[in-house]
């Protein structure tokens, strides 16, 4: 079992709708939770990050943290085009450095 | 605004030589970590280092690679004797302590990465 899991995508959502992104994890002693983007060919760039259960709002980002279920979320509202990228969980499972998920491809339709 | 600066950009090498990447840190960084992305596949850790030490190895392949950050200049991660499989995006990023996760205000900083070809 990989320590992070996420779906590869692509999700395609419609220019405004809201997009829903998840992510597993295995390591019940994990901390924080970050969530990155990353423009094809580019680093990637933080947008959220998450240590308590509950909900966390930044503009139109949301991210979501249930530890009992293992799972980390992230919704974005109002999806735009510019918001086509891949998506990139991470977490701190302990070691000195974040573990990456593969990330899921997200795409805006215009 | 001194980022996290990575060089070369793109970087060719033929198989069986060497290849050098450099990363010098966000200025007040002293924390470096090496990744590697294989394409379509997410970021893999590779090392972890502070000035003068590698605190963490443990994805760092046994054989070829090597990685210093030295008291003076860039931290430099060497492959010796490339093979195609080494082909990736390696990305360094920086933070200011070795808490990273501690609040706001330390999270990774990444370069733009260092794109090595294999041929």
């Amino acid at each position: 079992q990989k320590e992070v899991e996420q779906n590869s995508g692509p999700l395609s959502v419609p220019e405004g709708a809201i997009a829903s992104l998840n992510c597993t994890y295995s390591d019940r002693g994990s901390q924080s939770f970050f969530w990155y983007r990353q423009y094809s060919g580019k680093s990637p760039e933080l947008i959220m990050f998450i240590y308590s259960n509950g909900d966390k709002e930044d503009g139109r980002f949301t991210a979501q943290l249930n530890k009992a279920s293992q799972y980390v979320s992230l919704l974005i509202r109002d999806s735009q085009p510019s918001d086509s990228a891949t998506y990139l969980c991470a977490l701190n499972t302990g070691r000195r450095a974040l573990t990456f998920g593969s990330g899921t491809r997200l795409q805006v339709q215009p | 605004n001194a980022g996290v600066m990575q060089n070369p950009r793109h970087l060719v090498r033929r198989r069986g030589q060497e290849a050098r990447l450099r990363c010098s840190p966000m200025k007040g960084h002293s924390h470096v970590y090496w990744y590697r992305q294989l394409p379509e596949e997410g970021l893999k850790f590779m090392v972890y280092l502070q000035k003068e030490n590698i605190i963490d190895e443990s994805g760092m392949p046994k054989e070829r690679f090597s990685a210093e950050f030295p008291k003076e200049g860039p931290s430099i991660l060497r492959i010796q004797q490339v093979v195609r499989g080494d082909s990736a995006a390696y990305f360094c990023a920086s933070s200011p302590g070795s808490n990273v996760f501690s609040g706001a205000d330390s999270p990774l900083h990444f370069g733009n990465g260092t794109r090595l070809t294999v041929t």
